[in-house]
């Protein structure tokens, strides 16, 4: 139980372009999604939470324009990276938390590299 | 400001010793602790929790050890295997089951 799921796991895209990244929970609702991004060698860093059919709550220093987050239903988050630069390229990752427990689960993260 | 942090930046230890990672918390009102292993490329996945009403939690394997007098955190892992190689978080609950704060991670290395 408690798996979580990201979609694609690896991406490469032009400076410019933006990219979508998926998030679900396939054996149980997630009332709360988070974001995470962590940069190679170091701890993992929240974005933004996420909780289903409400605005995205934001972390100190994350533009809410350049990282749309949606989401829609109980089992799916999307973040979204706008304009992409190089400077975006890290390893993004997901969790859930579902409505009886305290804890997070993790997805297998998406790595965005842009040239 | 307040937060989670490790005593050790990288552990290696012998196949089938005991090993112990430490983590440090300095927020007192933290009642919510994880500890996390994450494998290369790979997302955090989720080892064991403790409630800080509580000293000590086992798993298979895994013990965790929780002081709130003196905020310290330890994950203990028996005969530690190559498997057993990553990295390990801590994380702590600030927010009654939301936001988490991640510790800056061990690297566990297991020598054959």
């Amino acid at each position: 139980g408690a798996v979580v799921s990201q979609h694609p796991s690896r991406v490469i895209c032009k400076s410019g372009t933006s990219v979508k990244i998926e998030c679900r929970s396939l054996d149980f609702q997630a009332t709360t999604m988070f974001w995470y991004r962590q940069f190679p060698k170091q701890s993992l860093m929240l974005m933004a939470t996420s909780n289903e059919g409400s605005k995205a709550t934001y972390e100190q220093g994350v533009e809410k324009d350049k990282f749309l987050i949606n989401h829609a239903s109980l089992t799916l988050s999307t973040l979204t990276v706008t304009s992409a630069h190089p400077e975006d390229s890290s390893f993004y990752i997901c969790s859930a938390r579902s409505i009886n427990t305290d804890t997070q689960y993790f997805g297998p993260g998406t790595r965005l590299t842009v040239l | 400001g307040e937060s989670v942090g490790l005593h050790l930046p990288t552990l290696s230890v012998q196949e089938g010793d005991n090993s112990i990672i430490n983590c440090a918390y300095s927020n007192s009102a933290s009642d919510y602790f994880i500890w996390y292993k994450q494998e290369s490329g790979k997302g955090p996945q989720f080892i064991i929790d403790i409630r800080s009403n509580m000293d000590k939690r086992q798993g298979q394997r895994v013990t965790v050890l929780l002081n709130k007098t003196v905020k310290h955190l330890s994950l203990q892992i028996a005969a530690t295997q190559p498997g057993d190689s990553a990295v390990y978080f801590c994380a702590e609950n600030m927010d009654a089951g939301n936001m988490l704060t991640f510790g800056g991670g061990t690297r566990l290395m297991v020598k054959p």
